[in-house]
């Protein structure tokens, strides 16, 4: 069953916590992905993995560090939260040769 | 500068009519446009896609048809259903790199 888990669904920290949002897959793909989704903004992406220990910035990389010490598990770090990283967080995976990504159901943070 | 434009930000249509959903892009690399579906409280799930050799892409009642020179495409359904409502983003990526750029969205609302 191929599937993308991430966890915890729903998150309310407060400014200055800091925050870990956990994403795992079972199809033994490269690449991984952080999107960030706000009201009218679309997904922007945070982060990109390659694959253990090769990760790359997105577009909105500022604020945000990510962690993959295993192909089936990528972590996003907010150190020291802010009120504007509210939002829903989409982790996705991929085949490095597929362009195909496949997304997690979401976590929700609010950031109070 | 936005690279991946959407239009309409919301469409209604009638159950049984066709609606079309419009797309442009800046990036004049890119070459694989896949568009996504998402229904509330989920993640994004691919729906169809369409590589720049191609002009016209269908798989049942969805069709995109795509311009390079004009550097847009749309998405055409076709008999729309109730269970069509959802979120469309059309997204945009060179192959070579991954990394997929996604449009605004367009909220469809079918009424039966």
């Amino acid at each position: 069953d191929m599937k993308v888990t991430q966890m915890p669904r729903y998150l309310i920290k407060r400014m200055g916590e800091n925050v870990l949002l956990e994403c795992g897959q079972d199809m033994s793909h490269e690449t991984m992905y952080w999107y960030r989704q706000d009201p009218g903004l679309g997904l922007q992406l945070i982060y990109i993995s390659y694959d253990v220990d090769s990760n790359s910035e997105g577009d909105i990389p500022k604020g945000y560090r990510v962690s993959r010490k295993k192909r089936e598990h990528f972590s996003l770090i907010l150190d020291s939260a802010k009120t504007n990283q509210t939002s829903v967080y989409f982790c996705a995976s991929s085949y490095r040769n597929q362009n195909t990504l496949y997304f997690g159901a979401g976590t929700r943070l609010s950031v109070l | 500068q936005q690279q991946v434009r959407q239009s309409p930000q919301s469409l209604t249509v009638w159950e049984g009519e066709t609606a079309i959903l419009n797309c442009s892009y800046e990036d004049s690399t890119f070459n694989y446009f896949p568009w996504y579906q998402q229904f509330p409280g989920e993640g994004p799930a691919l729906l169809i896609s369409i590589r720049s050799v191609s002009d016209k892409k269908e798989d049942g009642r969805f069709t995109i048809f795509f311009n390079k020179r004009e550097k847009k495409l749309s998405l055409h359904i076709t008999d729309s259903q109730p269970g069509d409502s959802a979120t469309y983003f059309c997204a945009a990526s060179n192959t070579n790199t991954g990394k997929l750029t996604f449009g605004d969205g367009t909220v469809l609302t079918v009424k039966p």
